[in-house]
C-alpha cells in the first residue's frame, strides 16, 4: 500500500539526548514537511523540503535538524538544544507542485523523561 | 507565527445540525486546503480550493474562499456523531525555496448525538 509511515509512535528521551523520528514515504513525492503539534494547539511548520538534498526552516526551527538524502526519507533529529521538544510531531508529503494536496503519517509523540 | 486562524476554536453541536467554521489569513496564497484530524491521528485531506475559485463542494462539505477578505468558511451540513474531531485550514504558497503549506490553530468540532 502507498503510503507515508512515520516511527516509532511513541519515544521518550532523557534531558540533553538527541533523538532522530523516522519519516518514510513511497508516494514518490517530492515535497516533504515536519510540523510539531502542542496539546489543543495547530500545527506550527519545523523544515520542508522541495527537493532530495535541498530543505528550508519553517516557523519553528531552532533545536531541530534534518536531511533530506533520499526522495522517499526525511528523517528530524530534536537535538538538546530544544528546550521544550515534549509534543505531537507529524511528517506529510505531497508531490510539491502548485497546489496539490499534503499526506501525513500517523505521527510520533516525543515525551522527555 | 500562525497563517490561518480558525473561528470558532471550538464547536458543539446536535447531530444533524449544520457545523461552520472559518479561516483567516494573512498573506497572499495560492490555494486553501482543509484538513481533519481525529483524536492523536495523523490529519486527513478534505478540500482543496484554488486561490481563483470561490466555492467547492464535496459530499456533505461546502467551501467558500474570498480572496479580498483573506478569508474561507468550511461547512459541514447534516452533521454526523462520526463528524466529531479537529478541523484545520491551512494555505498554500510557492516561495523561491518550495511550495510552504501552513496551518491554524483549529476548530474542535463535536457532534452529540
Amino acid at each position: 500500500d502507498g503510503g507515508i509511515t512515520q516511527s516509532p509512535k511513541y519515544l521518550f528521551r532523557k534531558e540533553g539526548q538527541n533523538v532522530t523520528l523516522s519519516c518514510e514515504q513511497n508516494l514518490n513525492h517530492d515535497a516533504m514537511y515536519w510540523y510539531r503539534q502542542d496539546p489543543g494547539q495547530g500545527l506550527r511548520l519545523i523544515y520542508y523540503s522541495q527537493i532530495v538534498n535541498d530543505f528550508q526552516k519553517g516557523d519553528i526551527a531552532e533545536g531541530y535538524s534534518v536531511s533530506r538524502e533520499k526522495k522517499e526519507s526525511f528523517p528530524l533529529t530534536v537535538t538538546s538544544a530544544q528546550k521544550n521538544p515534549t509534543a505531537f510531531y507529524l511528517c506529510a508529503s505531497s508531490i510539491g507542485f502548485l497546489n496539490t494536496e499534503a499526506f501525513f503519517g500517523q505521527g510520533t509523540r516525543l515525551t522527555v523523561v | 507565527s500562525q497563517q490561518g486562524e480558525e473561528d470558532p476554536q471550538a464547536l458543539s453541536i446536535q447531530e444533524g445540525e449544520n457545523a461552520t467554521m472559518n479561516c483567516s489569513y494573512k498573506t497572499s496564497i495560492n490555494n486553501l486546503q482543509w484538513y481533519r484530524q481525529n483524536s492523536g491521528r495523523g490529519l486527513v485531506h478534505l478540500i482543496l480550493i484554488r486561490s481563483n475559485e470561490r466555492e467547492k463542494h464535496s459530499g456533505r462539505l461546502r467551501v467558500t474562499l474570498d480572496t479580498s477578505k483573506k478569508s474561507s468558511s468550511l461547512l459541514i451540513t447534516a452533521s454526523r456523531a462520526a463528524d466529531t474531531a479537529s478541523y484545520f485550514c491551512a494555505t498554500g504558497m510557492i516561495k523561491a525555496a518550495g511550495n510552504k503549506l501552513t496551518f491554524g490553530g483549529g476548530t474542535r468540532v463535536l457532534v452529540k448525538p
